[in-house]
């Protein structure tokens, strides 16, 4: 079944230590989209990809930084992750042209816990 | 600003009823798209149902379905015939087409045996 794979599924890493979450697509969707959400709020985006075109949320810290190398693929990097970033991480597709909807499909998310 | 708004941070019912979660939006845009998302607890984001905001037909899936008036900007969704699977968070999201969604705040919804 097509679908969103984010790796890890569970992440423990050490105040200030530079981590990184992958996700990966079978979608074929030309958008990618990164979101951090804390203990049941609604998520809140980070950035988002039109193919490679990167597009930053205004109030993403710069602490956080994305790469897409190619169509399947989109990583989050947390350069110095301070305990206020301990969150759920969703990783989310979308196709081009809204796909008549506009609709987006989810991964499972990884959990990250800051120690 | 565009926003999404939903009133009920938490409801719960037996199995076996029916449940309404409330979700009010605000926008100047004349066409958009309205969804409602499930997230059972430590499982993933699914989609539930979306509607189109040209479409003036509600849309339904299976046991779910939506009570869309757009001069009131409301987008209700209706749980008949809730099971214990049903226990999630519910959000409600709007976009007006632009690969950005506006997330209301969420309603968990707990079923009861």
């Amino acid at each position: 079944d097509a679908m969103v794979i984010q790796n890890p599924r569970y992440q423990v890493t050490q105040f200030g230590k530079p981590v990184t979450l992958s996700c990966s697509q079978t979608l074929n969707h030309n958008v990618m989209y990164w979101y951090q959400q804390k203990s049941s709020q609604a998520p809140k985006l980070l950035f988002h990809y039109y193919d490679k075109d990167f597009n930053n949320e205004a109030d993403t810290p710069d602490n956080f930084q994305s790469r897409r190398p190619n169509t399947s693929f989109c990583f989050l990097d947390i350069r110095s992750p301070g305990l206020g970033d301990a969150a759920m991480y969703l990783c989310a597709t979308s196709p081009k042209g809204g796909g008549g909807s506009y609709e987006q499909y989810f991964g499972p998310g990884t959990r990250l816990t800051v120690t | 600003a565009q926003t999404v708004t939903q009133s009920q941070p938490e409801m719960s019912v037996q199995e076996a009823e029916t449940v309404t979660l409330s979700c009010t939006y605000d926008t100047s845009e004349s066409n958009y798209y309205l969804f409602w998302y499930k997230q059972p607890p430590s499982r993933q984001m699914i989609l539930v149902i979306r509607q189109e905001a040209y479409k003036q037909q509600n849309a339904t899936e299976n046991r779910f379905s939506v009570n869309f008036q757009k001069a009131a900007k409301s987008f209700s969704l209706k749980i008949s015939d809730s099971q214990l699977g049903d226990t999630a968070m519910y959000f409600c999201a709007f976009t007006p087409g632009n690969y950005q969604l506006i997330w209301g705040a969420g309603t968990k919804l707990i079923i009861k045996p």
